[in-house]
C-alpha cells in the first residue's frame, strides 16, 4: 500500500524557516517525480514544487521561487521542502504527492498533509 | 500561466441527481486534465486523468469529458459519499494549476 507521511510542520514567525519531510513507502520512490501542494485554510489547492527522480530537475510556482527548495533522498525514501523567509501567506496545509508512473503530471497518491502556520 | 476556471463554485443537489461541473482552461491543454475529490478534513483523491480516464477503483458513476479548453466532470447519480469539493488540474505545462473548486452540497 502506498503511504506518504508528512512531518516537520508547526508555528513559525514571519521571516523564519522550516523544513518539511515526506516519508514514502509501498512503492519504488526513486522512480517517481514528487510534488508539494498546499492549501491555505478554507481555500483551494495550489501546486508548490516538484522534483524528478534523481533530483536533477525542479520546478516551482513563482510565489516561492528563491525562498523554497525541494530535494529528495532516494536512499531514505524521503522528500523534503526547505522553506525560508516565510510569510503569512505561506500558512497552509502542505501535501506531499506523487506524479503518475508515466510522468504525465497528474497526482495519483497524496499524503494527509502537515500544517504550517506563519504568525508572530 | 494557464488559468483554470471552475463553475459553479457551489452546487446544491439531492441523492440520485445527475451533476455536471465545468472546468475551462485559459488556453488549450489538449486532454491534460485531472479531476480530484476532496472530502472535509481529507486529502484530495484522484478521480479522472487525461480528461476522461477513470482512475482504478473509482465508481463508474463518475465520468469526464472534453478537450482543448472546456471540460466536464459528471456524476450520473449522486450518492451520499459524493458530497465533497471537486477540483480540476491541468498538467499541460508548468506551473501546474488547479481550478478554484466546486463544492457539492446536500439540497
Amino acid at each position: 500500500e502506498v503511504q506518504l507521511v508528512e512531518s516537520g510542520g508547526g508555528l513559525v514567525q514571519p521571516g523564519g524557516s522550516l523544513r518539511l519531510s515526506c516519508a514514502a513507502s509501498g512503492f519504488t520512490f526513486s522512480s517517481y517525480w514528487m510534488n508539494w501542494v498546499r492549501q491555505a485554510p478554507g481555500k483551494g489547492l495550489e501546486w508548490v514544487a516538484n522534483i524528478n527522480q534523481d533530483g536533477s530537475q525542479k520546478h516551482y510556482v513563482d510565489s516561492v521561487k528563491g525562498r523554497f527548495t525541494i530535494s529528495r533522498d532516494n536512499a531514505k525514501n524521503s522528500l523534503y521542502l526547505q522553506m525560508n523567509r516565510l510569510r503569512a501567506e505561506d500558512t497552509a496545509l502542505y501535501y506531499c504527492a506523487s506524479i503518475d508512473s508515466d510522468n504525465t503530471g497528474y497526482l495519483d497518491f497524496w499524503g494527509q498533509g502537515i500544517l504550517v502556520t506563519v504568525s508572530s | 500561466d494557464i488559468q483554470m476556471t471552475q463553475s459553479p463554485s457551489t452546487l446544491s443537489a439531492s441523492v440520485g441527481d445527475r451533476v455536471t461541473i465545468t472546468c475551462r482552461a485559459s488556453q488549450s491543454i489538449s486532454s491534460w486534465l485531472a479531476w480530484y475529490q476532496q472530502r472535509p478534513g481529507k486529502a484530495p483523491k484522484l478521480l479522472i486523468y487525461k480528461a476522461s480516464s477513470l482512475e482504478s477503483g473509482v465508481p463508474s458513476r463518475f465520468s469526464g469529458s472534453g478537450s482543448g479548453t472546456e471540460f466536464t466532470l459528471t456524476i450520473s447519480s449522486l450518492q451520499p459519499d459524493d458530497f465533497a469539493t471537486y477540483y480540476c488540474q491541468h498538467y499541460n505545462s508548468y506551473p501546474l494549476t488547479f481550478g478554484g473548486g466546486t463544492k457539492v452540497e446536500i439540497k
